[in-house]
C-alpha cells in the first residue's frame, strides 16, 4: 500500500519564476491539503482540497494556487516567487474533509529560491 | 501564528531513559496528535487522541490529554538513537486544518 508520495524531492528556482509541486494520496484517501514548512518552525497550513475544491485555505496570498484532480492527486503552484517561499512543502492527505481521521504525510519537496 | 507550543524547544538524553515533551494550545479541539520528523524529512504520524480521551498508549509512546489545561504530554520510554528527531504536536478545531507547534528536538545519546 503506497503511502503519500511527492514529487519532485528537491527543486531550485530563481526569485520571479512560478513552481508546480505535485502530490499523491494514499490509497483511499480523497483529500489533500499542502503545508509550508519553513527551517526550524513548525508546519503552516496553506490549503486544503476535497472533492476537486478548495475547501479551506491558510494565511497564505493569493500567489499560491492548487488544483485536486479526478483521481484526488494534487498540485500546488507558487506564481512569482520569493526568497521567503524558500521551505520544505509537505503534502498530507486523510479520508473525507471532517479531519476526524489522521493525517498523512508525504515526504516533501525541498524548494529553494535563489 | 501557530496554536501549540512545545515545551522544552530541546532535549538531549541517554539511550535506555525516558523523554517527556509538553504541548499547549489555545483554544478548542477535536483531535490532538503527535508526529515525529527526522532530517528536515516528512512527518510521521505517531499518535492522535481525541479530545474526549484523557490517555492513550502506543508502544512505548504515551499521551495524555488534558482539555482543562489545554495541555498534552509525549512521554517516550526507554529512548533509543533512533528516537532522534524533532516532535511536533498538531491541533484541529472546528475548522479541522492541523494547526502545529514550532516542536521538540530530542537527541537521544549513546
Amino acid at each position: 500500500d503506497a503511502g503519500v508520495t511527492q514529487s519532485p524531492t528537491h527543486l531550485i528556482k530563481t526569485r520571479g519564476q512560478q513552481v508546480t509541486l505535485r502530490c499523491s494520496p494514499k490509497s483511499g484517501h480523497d483529500t489533500v491539503s499542502w503545508y509550508q514548512q519553513a527551517l526550524g518552525q513548525g508546519p503552516q497550513f496553506i490549503f486544503q482540497y476535497y472533492e476537486e475544491e478548495e475547501r479551506q485555505r491558510g494565511n497564505f496570498p493569493d500567489r499560491f494556487s492548487g488544483h485536486q484532480f479526478p483521481n484526488y492527486s494534487s498540485e500546488l503552484n507558487v506564481n512569482a516567487l520569493l526568497l521567503g517561499d524558500s521551505a520544505l512543502y509537505l503534502c498530507a492527505s486523510t479520508r473525507g474533509p471532517g479531519g476526524t481521521d489522521t493525517q498523512y504525510f508525504g515526504p516533501g519537496t525541498r524548494l529553494t529560491v535563489l | 501564528s501557530q496554536q501549540g507550543e512545545e515545551d522544552p524547544q530541546a532535549l538531549s538524553i541517554q539511550e535506555g531513559e525516558n523523554a517527556t515533551m509538553n504541548c499547549s494550545y489555545k483554544t478548542s479541539i477535536n483531535n490532538l496528535q503527535w508526529y515525529r520528523q527526522n532530517s528536515g524529512r516528512g512527518l510521521v504520524h505517531l499518535i492522535l487522541i481525541r479530545s474526549n480521551e484523557r490517555e492513550k498508549h502506543s508502544g512505548r509512546l504515551r499521551v495524555t490529554l488534558d482539555t482543562s489545561k489545554k495541555s498534552s504530554s509525549l512521554l517516550i520510554t526507554a529512548s533509543r538513537a533512533a528516537d532522534t528527531a524533532s516532535y511536533f504536536c498538531a491541533t484541529d478545531g472546528d475548522d479541522y486544518k492541523l494547526s502545529f507547534g514550532a516542536g521538540t528536538t530530542v537527541t537521544v545519546r549513546a
